[in-house]
């Protein structure tokens, strides 16, 4: 079975762009959540999505969002990039409902965001 | 709301000594605990959880965790240490409770293990 897959690995950006992170959960998972790394912050929750509806948010700024489509696959957006946003990003998905087995969230191996 | 503390940035262990990585939670209802560990560059990987039944939990890689309600920890262990252990590692919570409730992250602490 594939795992998570996070795509690009690495980008570049320049104050005051956009990007887009893509993650494409393992197959049959519904939930994906999103993960913003840094050295000083730890790893900070940004959202989850669930059959396509945000079920949770951290507290980030509005310039951050995402989404989900039917096929489970989730994108992030992160508008007007500030050099603080510089961090590995992260992407985690899970069967997504309560159950003793189906809990744990899987990770990919992150987008690292370099913005100068 | 749901915490999870990591008390020690670091921990260092000699090789073949047993080491323990501490962690300590808080959620309103009954926890699922998770420890994650993470390599260099690389996202996280699933280590152990305790759901429910035995307070000892077995995982990959020779660690096992002792969960302790009284005392709202969860920590992590390993009897004989490798110096391919070293890296940095991460416990997790989730409240059992709710199936909307988030996977919450402690801090990390950096594992190492010296030759």
């Amino acid at each position: 079975k594939a795992g998570v897959t996070q795509t690009p690995r690495y980008l570049i950006k320049t104050r005051g762009q956009q990007v887009t992170l893509s993650c494409s959960p393992i197959s049959g998972h519904r939930s994906v959540s999103w993960y913003q790394q840094t050295p000083g912050q730890g790893l900070q929750f940004l959202f989850e999505y669930f059959s396509e509806t945000q079920r949770n948010k951290g507290n980030f700024p509005g310039r951050f969002s995402g989404r989900q489509f039917s096929n489970s696959r989730s994108e992030m957006n992160v508008s007007t990039l500030e050099l603080g946003d510089s961090a590995l990003y992260l992407c985690a998905s899970s069967l997504g409902h309560t159950g003793g087995a189906d809990t744990e969230a899987f990770f990919g191996q992150g987008t690292r965001l370099t913005v100068v | 709301a749901q915490s999870v503390a990591q008390p020690e940035d670091q921990v260092n262990v000699a090789e073949g000594n047993p080491l323990t990585v501490k962690c300590t939670y808080s959620v309103s209802g009954n926890p699922y605990l998770f420890w994650y560990v993470q390599y260099p560059n690389r996202g996280l990987q699933f280590l152990l959880k305790y759901i429910t039944g035995d307070n000892l939990v077995k995982g990959s890689y020779g660690f096992e965790a002792e969960f302790n309600k009284s005392q709202t920890s969860f920590h992590l262990k390993k009897p004989s240490a490798l110096v391919s252990d070293s890296a940095l590692y991460f416990c997790a919570v989730r409240d059992r409770s709710s199936s909307a409730s988030k996977i919450i992250f402690g801090s990390g602490t950096r594992l190492s293990i010296r030759p």
